[in-house]
């Protein structure tokens, strides 16, 4: 199963962007990368999905680089309820049909005013 | 509506005592998931059931027992729990689907103590 790195913490500022990195190098080519944020005391909330593209929803924007061994969640402009833990997750698609998500340790992203 | 409902929110339990988690969807899902989380970790995957079978078993310890009733209801049984079992326990449900779009909505937890 492929594993994740990402920094353990991060700060950014109010109105900025936050830009969260992520490395998965021994990805597989049917594995998805998954982005979830665990605000404190709450489960897990999807954020965004990719395979190859890159992806933008209402939340965020995911790039990833073309050899797939890498990663960057794009918040476009924080807000302090974006202080939350941030994981970057790589699901492995043929594990049955369900699918199995492996966490990482995950990015305490601080959202400073 | 995308939410999973979890009770009890709390539950504090001898190591003797038989106690149960409750989850429930209703969002259609056919597929739920049971998640362990451990103070300041990540979540890790307990058990994944399917169409109302179970699908996966981490090599979860028979202390821990779970139960899909039916498609909304899934169901954690405890029963001679260990201190080092308290944690927060996390259900979560998706769609039963072979393509990319299978994200996972989590409830809120149980945060269970073993005394």
């Amino acid at each position: 199963d492929a594993k994740t790195t990402q920094p353990p913490s991060m700060d950014c500022a109010e109105g900025r962007a936050a830009n969260l990195p992520c490395n998965h190098s021994t990805i597989s080519g049917n594995e998805y990368v998954y982005w979830y944020r665990q605000i404190h005391s709450q489960g897990p909330q999807y954020i965004i999905h990719g395979l190859k593209n890159n992806e933008t929803n209402e939340m965020a924007s995911l790039i990833i680089t073309e050899d797939r061994k890498s990663s960057t969640l794009i918040l476009p402009h924080a807000t302090l309820r974006d202080t939350a833990v941030y994981y970057c997750i790589v699901r492995v698609v043929s594990s049955g049909n369900t699918g199995k998500l492996i966490f990482g340790q995950g990015t305490t992203l601080q959202v400073k005013p | 509506d995308t939410e999973v409902t979890q009770t009890p929110k709390h539950l504090v339990m001898g190591m003797t005592n038989k106690k149960s988690l409750k989850c429930e969807q209703h969002m259609g899902h056919r597929a739920m998931y049971w998640y362990k989380q451990k103070a300041k970790k990540p979540p890790e995957l307990m058990f994944v059931y399917s169409y109302e079978k179970l699908s996966i078993n981490e090599s979860v310890p028979s202390r821990f027992s779970p139960e899909c009733p039916n498609s909304s209801l899934l169901n954690l049984h405890l029963h001679a729990l260990q201190p080092e079992d308290s944690a927060l326990y996390l259900c979560a449900s998706s769609q039963v689907y072979r393509g990319a779009k299978n994200i996972q909505y989590f409830g809120a937890g149980t945060r269970l103590s073993v005394l």
